[in-house]
């Protein structure tokens, strides 16, 4: 059963903010939150991850909830590039990999 | 090279061949894993590997046999396979299983069983 909730798509306009929701109510102490998106038929891409804190790399920033039962992924400033599956992910470490759900198809508009 | 590589990027073959993917990091990484992404489906955990041993297997058919010869190569070898086995098989390396640690994907082999 997938730990995360994501809505299915969502259409954002070039050039501004693109804001992804998660919800992860059922998180554990010790899991992280991570992000990764899959252009059509490419290899999956880390974005970022967090635990309880809130993140930014060069690609986007991750905000997480006080009682982090869910989380917004904000890409700044969206390109046309940026149309792809967003996944949310929820891990704790160990030999269970990444349990991939069906993620938000973003769609970029020009 | 730089990355995850996988070869071939496409591999069309019949139910009665044996042919092998391969995956290679140059990261570093000591631990590498194999995904399965079939039609319309969320990407399956196949196998983990860490420090060249098999920590993982995640209930796949033994017609699939992986191989971590060292920590930078990676094999799936396939015999006998069936046509709903068509599918992208995605290889991925990370620095140790804990859970601040990213994996980091390759292109995948894009396989088709006929």
């Amino acid at each position: 059963d997938a730990k995360t909730t994501q809505p299915t798509s969502m259409d954002c306009a070039e050039g501004r903010a693109a804001n992804l929701p998660c919800n992860h109510s059922t998180i554990s102490g010790n899991e992280y939150v991570y992000w990764y998106r899959q252009i059509h038929s490419q290899g999956p891409q880390y974005i970022i991850h967090g635990l309880k804190n809130n993140e930014t790399n060069e690609m986007a920033s991750l905000i997480i909830t006080e009682d982090r039962k869910s989380s917004t992924l904000i890409l700044p400033h969206a390109t046309l590039r940026d149309t792809a599956v967003y996944y949310c992910i929820v891990r704790g470490g160990g030999a269970d990999g990444l349990t991939f759900g069906k993620g938000t198809h973003l769609i970029i508009q020009p | 090279e730089t990355g995850v590589t996988q070869t071939p990027r496409h591999l069309v073959m019949g139910m009665t061949n044996k042919k092998s993917l391969k995956c290679e990091q140059h990261l570093g990484h000591n631990a590498m894993y194999w995904y399965k992404q079939s039609a319309k489906k969320p990407l399956e955990l196949m196998f983990v590997y860490s420090l060249e041993e098999r920590v993982e297997n995640n209930s796949v058919p033994s017609r699939f046999s992986p191989e971590c010869p060292n920590s930078s190569h990676l094999f799936l070898h396939l015999h006998t396979l069936q046509p709903e086995d068509s599918a992208l098989y995605l290889c991925a390396s990370s620095q140790g299983l804990a859970g601040a640690t990213w994996q980091f994907f390759g292109p995948g082999t894009r396989l088709t069983v006929l």
